[in-house]
């Protein structure tokens, strides 16, 4: 079975911190994404990556920065944390190509304040 | 227009039902479709994948219609434990960004 692990479950962090996230999966999958999930809004793309240091601006980049050094994980950073960035934070890996299916990390629930 | 559209529900179906959702997506060009499910407070996880011709998998069916641009999924017996929260999700030709729709609820009922 593929398995996505994610550093927290739970986090709390205040305005102006810098926030690391960290996803780490077992499937020597190329490509790994960065979602957020908001009620009413659904699953949104921050960044993804198809290859070590790859990486690509999803549709809401903002704020975020990612890393991408090793295969098996992809960090999502927050570089200065905003309270509208209090979210769901998930991430996927999938095989290689596109178009392929994903497989998702259990979540990290991230509060702002 | 949203390009990836579902009916929010809920459907409160009762145990043993047949239920259908349908999601229509904008971008005529998409090529890959998901039927996936999301258990409160958790992940997503896959369902399946849609076929162009179609395809089932136990008690659950995805179709896809290219005309109209919309797929759908039919869940047969409606079991207790398929209450969830069932998301449509579309790849663009060629792109590795997925483009999920919000969801809809199903809600078997005892």
């Amino acid at each position: 079975d593929v398995k996505v692990t994610q550093s927290s479950r739970y986090l709390v962090k205040r305005t102006g911190e810098k926030v690391f996230l960290e996803c780490v999966q077992d499937m020597d999958h190329e490509n790994m994404f960065w979602y957020r999930q908001d009620p009413g809004l659904g699953l949104r793309l921050i960044y993804f990556s198809y290859d070590v240091k790859m990486k690509e601006k999803g549709d809401i980049p903002e704020g975020y920065s990612v890393s991408r050094e090793k295969k098996e994980r992809f960090s999502l950073i927050l570089e200065s944390a905003s309270t509208n960035q209090t979210s769901m934070y998930l991430c996927a890996s999938s095989p290689p190509g596109r178009a392929r299916e994903q497989y998702f990390g259990p979540g990290t629930r991230l509060t702002v304040t | 227009r949203k390009e990836v559209e579902q009916d929010p529900g809920p459907f409160n179906v009762p145990e043993g039902a047949t239920v259908a959702f349908n999601c229509t997506y904008s971008n005529s060009a998409s090529q890959s479709f998901f039927w996936y499910r999301q258990d409160c407070r958790k992940e997503p996880k896959l369902l399946m994948s849609v076929y162009s011709s179609g395809n089932e998998d136990g008690r659950f069916t995805a179709q896809l219609n290219r005309a109209s641009q919309y797929i759908s999924l039919l869940i047969r017996d409606s079991k207790l434990s398929d209450s969830a929260t069932y998301l449509c999700v579309v790849n663009g030709e060629g792109t590795y960004k997925y483009i999920f729709g919000t969801g809809t609820r199903l809600k078997v009922l005892a």
